[in-house]
């Protein structure tokens, strides 16, 4: 099945800095990506949606960039602000046709943006 | 806004003892799904649902049992709950009939096994 591995695990920026976190998957049958963000104690936030037609997504303050050749997909907050501190999910899904809308997530980044 | 509650948000259940954990939607998804979310490990998923009446397996189903008796309602169930199920459940629902657009998450269940 699908592996999704998610780095770093811990990521300390300071403010105005960029930040980058980054998952490899292993299914090329894989078609659906989405970024999640998780503050504490609350329920996951989506950030973006990308369609593997699609390398190069842009949201506010943020870019995600999709490498099907490489089977990687970036998250890249350009200027990070401390309201950006939280869980970073990557998740997966493949388009197999059944329609499932199974994901399958990494483990998860924590970010912290420092004044 | 799409709204997906689960039900009870915190639960302190003893080893041995059985555990429901309630899920509804008002999206009117087909999809229905649990994960568990435990430190280093993301978000696993334990069984989905395609609609009414349908439960599936997902990655790691062992000890739980699902159950989907309409179209807004999906609940977990841990016949014999044991400590290393204590963790935080999501439920989630989703419509990938016509290509894949969303899933939507509830707030989460705490539950400790004691």
């Amino acid at each position: 099945g699908e592996q999704v591995e998610q780095r770093p695990p811990h990521l300390s920026v300071r403010e105005g800095d960029s930040a980058v976190i980054t998952c490899t998957y292993t299914d090329p049958n894989s078609y659906y990506f989405f970024w999640y963000k998780q503050e504490p104690g609350a329920s996951l936030q989506l950030l973006m949606k990308v369609f593997s037609s699609t390398e190069i997504n842009e949201g506010q303050g943020f870019t995600v960039l999709l490498n099907k050749k490489d089977k990687r997909l970036s998250l890249n907050l350009t200027a990070a602000h401390p309201g950006d501190s939280a869980a970073y999910f990557c998740a997966v899904s493949a388009d197999t046709g059944a329609n499932t809308g199974k994901l399958t997530f990494g483990h998860g980044t924590i970010l912290r943006v420092h004044p | 806004e799409a709204a997906v509650t689960q039900s009870p948000r915190n639960k302190v259940a003893v080893t041995g003892g059985k555990v429901t954990l309630s899920c509804n939607q008002t999206n009117n998804h087909n999809n229905m799904y649990w994960y568990r979310q435990d430190t280093g490990h993301g978000l696993r998923l334990i069984h989905y649902s395609y609609g009414a009446g349908s439960t599936e397996k997902g990655d790691i189903p062992d000890g739980y049992k699902a159950s989907r008796p309409s179209q807004e309602n999906f609940s977990l169930i841990l016949e014999l709950a044991t400590p290393s199920q204590t963790s935080v459940y999501f439920c989630a629902s989703g419509d990938a009939g016509q290509g894949f657009t969303e899933v939507f998450f509830g707030k989460g269940t705490r539950l400790t096994v004691v």
